[in-house]
């Protein structure tokens, strides 16, 4: 089936650097891709939707310039966490809706730390 | 209010129980309604997906929705150790929305 993949798996970085996180769709193309948060025993948080070719709609309440996107082809989106800090450390994951069904494709994730 | 209200959980439960997972939503334009499973520390993977009102059987797993009462469940027979996971019921297609996730552990 259709596969997800999302770089690096995990990383660690220190407080004030940025941060640059991959998701690729790897046999489909997708104009829309979403992007979560999730914290420890929480649910997914979308944080926005990266949209190709066009700029990103972001959720009530996060922040554009922290959090850039860029879906710059049909199979590749990044979110760059721009000066993080410990708080933005979580897990992040993104997906892509089938182009077949109503199901959407998940990356695996990325942990991010930030000491 | 949240369009998708999930039982918060955790739920435990021995080897070989009958498992009951359940949401509710409030958008009565919600049509497609999905169940996902997250292992820790992995992306989500779509579990089962029905449309509109009904059951629908796969394996040990069963997702029943009653559109008149907004309601989504899935059961899960025989229960298994492997089976332990967090489940998310979603609804709709593009921009799906989430329940908060009930965590379950099987006990062996």
């Amino acid at each position: 089936g259709a596969v997800v993949s999302q770089h690096p798996s995990r990383v660690i970085c220190k407080s004030g650097t940025s941060v640059k996180i991959e998701c690729r769709s790897l046999d489909f193309q997708a104009t829309t891709m979403f992007w979560y948060r999730q914290f420890p025993k929480q649910s997914l948080m979308l944080m926005a939707t990266s949209n190709e070719g066009s700029k990103a709609t972001y959720e009530q309440g996060v922040e554009k310039d922290k959090f850039l996107i860029n879906h710059a082809s049909l199979t590749l989106s990044t979110l760059t966490v721009t000066s993080a800090h410990p708080e933005d450390s979580s897990f992040y994951i993104c997906s892509a809706p089938s182009p077949v069904s109503y199901e959407q494709y998940f990356g695996p994730g990325t942990r991010l730390t930030v000491t | 209010q949240k369009e998708v209200e999930q039982d918060p959980g955790p739920l435990s439960v021995p080897e070989g129980a009958i498992v009951s997972l359940n949401c509710t939503y409030s958008n009565s334009a919600f049509q497609y309604f999905m169940w996902y499973r997250q292992y820790s520390r992995k992306g989500p993977e779509l579990l089962m997906y029905t449309y509109s009102s009904g059951n629908k059987e796969d394996g040990r797993f069963t997702a029943q929705v009653d559109k008149s009462s907004k309601y989504i469940s899935l059961f899960i027979r025989d229960s298994q150790p492997s089976d332990s996971a967090t489940y998310l019921c979603a609804t709709n297609a593009g921009k799906s929305t989430f329940g908060d996730g009930t965590t379950l552990t099987v006990k062996p």
